[in-house]
């Protein structure tokens, strides 16, 4: 079955600390893709990645980095230099393609917050 | 453009009331998505249209009964619904394509409460 577990319900560190958000997933797919999101309060889900399975290099975005290993079928999510406005809740999500329609598979979400 | 645009952003309702809920994209995607989300986790999926038609309803009950008149809205309409329903609902949309990825645009939602 599919599945996406994020064991981290909640984060809290001070502003200019580094965070690793963990997203860890199951699935029997071969080609298979993963996501992360953001969601700030205002409750929309923001698009922040997507990495394919046949894909292993890691990505840095400004102050985004994602580390992604299918040995352990992980896909980690670290934020340098963290700032207040990275106060959100993150989903690591899985794609599952259920005839040839594509729909996401979500994990519960970590919450950080990031204090001054 | 990237924009998924739903409307209304808040909804009050009673248990007798009828309302609906609204979502626009311009993207030229031809599925989209109705999922619910409850506080503190994640959203659910609730229904996909596919090119106009309805491809998936989880087992939704029947006082939510979505519509998609073109390739650019999607509308849920809501008919006695009850507190429990009261949720965030996030419509989605993505490409129908052969580079399909499953990568999902969202709007913002529209936070419904049931009185």
């Amino acid at each position: 079955a599919q599945k996406v577990t994020q064991a981290q319900t909640e984060i809290s560190v001070v502003e200019k600390e580094d965070v690793t958000l963990d997203c860890v997933y199951e699935t029997r797919d071969t080609t298979y893709y993963l996501f992360w999101y953001k969601q700030p309060p205002s409750g929309e889900l923001v698009f922040l990645i997507r990495r394919n399975s046949f894909d292993e290099q890691n990505e840095i975005s400004g102050r985004y980095s994602w580390n992604f290993q299918k040995s352990t079928s992980s896909f980690n999510f670290t934020i340098t230099a963290s700032q207040v406005v990275d106060s959100a809740v993150y989903f690591c999500a899985l794609s599952e393609m259920r005839g040839s329609q594509g729909n996401l598979i979500f994990g519960k979400g970590t919450k950080l917050s990031v204090k001054p | 453009d990237t924009e998924v645009t739903q409307t209304p952003k808040h909804l009050v309702m009673g248990m007798t009331n009828k309302k609906s809920l609204k979502c626009e994209q311009h993207m030229g995607h031809r599925a989209m998505y109705w999922y619910k989300q409850k506080a503190k986790k994640p959203p659910e999926l609730m229904f996909v249209y596919s090119y106009e038609k309805l491809s998936i309803n989880e087992s939704v009950p029947s006082r939510f009964s979505p519509e998609c008149p073109n390739s650019s809205l999607l509308n849920l309409h809501l008919h006695a619904l009850q507190p429990e329903d009261s949720a965030l609902y996030l419509c989605a949309s993505s490409r129908r394509d052969g580079s399909n990825t499953g990568e999902l645009f969202f709007g913002e939602g529209s936070r419904l409460t049931v009185l």
